[in-house]
């Protein structure tokens, strides 16, 4: 069985600019979840998804940041305009029923100049 | 706020001893906790988990223990092996919102 998949493994971009990263949970999972993870810290969660709908948003900066599901499958986190303190990890999960069953993609790893 | 933190933030063992991994947690509500390993380049890796009504759980070469008196979780780790290498996470799941927080992390290194 596929694990969580996304791309790109690696972004480097200059500040101001914009930036997408996109999830492929795993096959039958429709909960969906991006994290942030700063180095040597553990993941924050910046928004879950039960199918399409967004169901805890609370943590995601909505002035730069957006995400999407729109079938409820696939996912994209975008940041726009992209701050130096946005370089991190942005980790997606996925699992079928509770919350407690999370399966970890490896991550995006974003450095903005 | 509320949060889980880890004692130390490097541990190195040679191969073959045990590591002990501990984890403070304040919210006492917490009634579900996890431990993870993440190496590097990869994501967080489900290692073992215990519920608030168990003491202790074990799974292969790994354990688990929870203390909720003073609120603290160790994760086990027999005859450590170089692949054990890793950060460790603990996390805790909030009842209410149902969301997984995460400690700091341990770096594990293993000396052959």
């Amino acid at each position: 069985e596929a694990g969580v998949v996304q791309s790109p493994r690696y972004k480097i971009i200059e500040k101001k600019q914009p930036v997408a990263f996109w999830c492929n949970p795993i096959s039958g999972h429709n909960t969906l979840y991006w994290y942030l993870q700063n180095l040597g810290q553990g993941p924050e969660l910046l928004i879950r998804y039960e199918n399409e709908e967004a169901v805890d948003d609370s943590q995601l900066p909505k002035d730069r940041f957006s995400a999407e599901r729109l079938k409820g499958v696939d996912s994209t986190l975008k940041i726009q305009p992209a701050e130096l303190g946005d370089s991190a990890v942005y980790l997606c999960a996925s699992g079928s029923t509770s919350v407690e069953t999370q399966y970890f993609g490896p991550g995006t790893r974003l450095l903005v100049l | 706020g509320e949060s889980v933190g880890l004692h130390l933030p490097t541990l190195s063992v040679q191969e073959g001893d045990n590591s002990i991994i501990n984890c403070a947690y304040s919210n006492s509500a917490s009634d579900y906790f996890i431990w993870y390993k993440q190496e590097s380049g990869k994501g967080p890796q489900f290692i073992i988990d215990i519920r608030s009504n168990m003491d202790k759980r074990q799974g292969q070469r790994v354990t688990v223990l929870l203390n909720k008196t003073v609120k603290h979780l160790s994760l086990q780790i027999a005859a450590t092996q170089p692949g054990d290498s890793a950060v460790y996470f603990c996390a805790e799941l909030y009842n209410q919102g149902g969301k997984l927080i995460f400690g700091q992390g341990t770096e594990l290194s293993v000396k052959p």
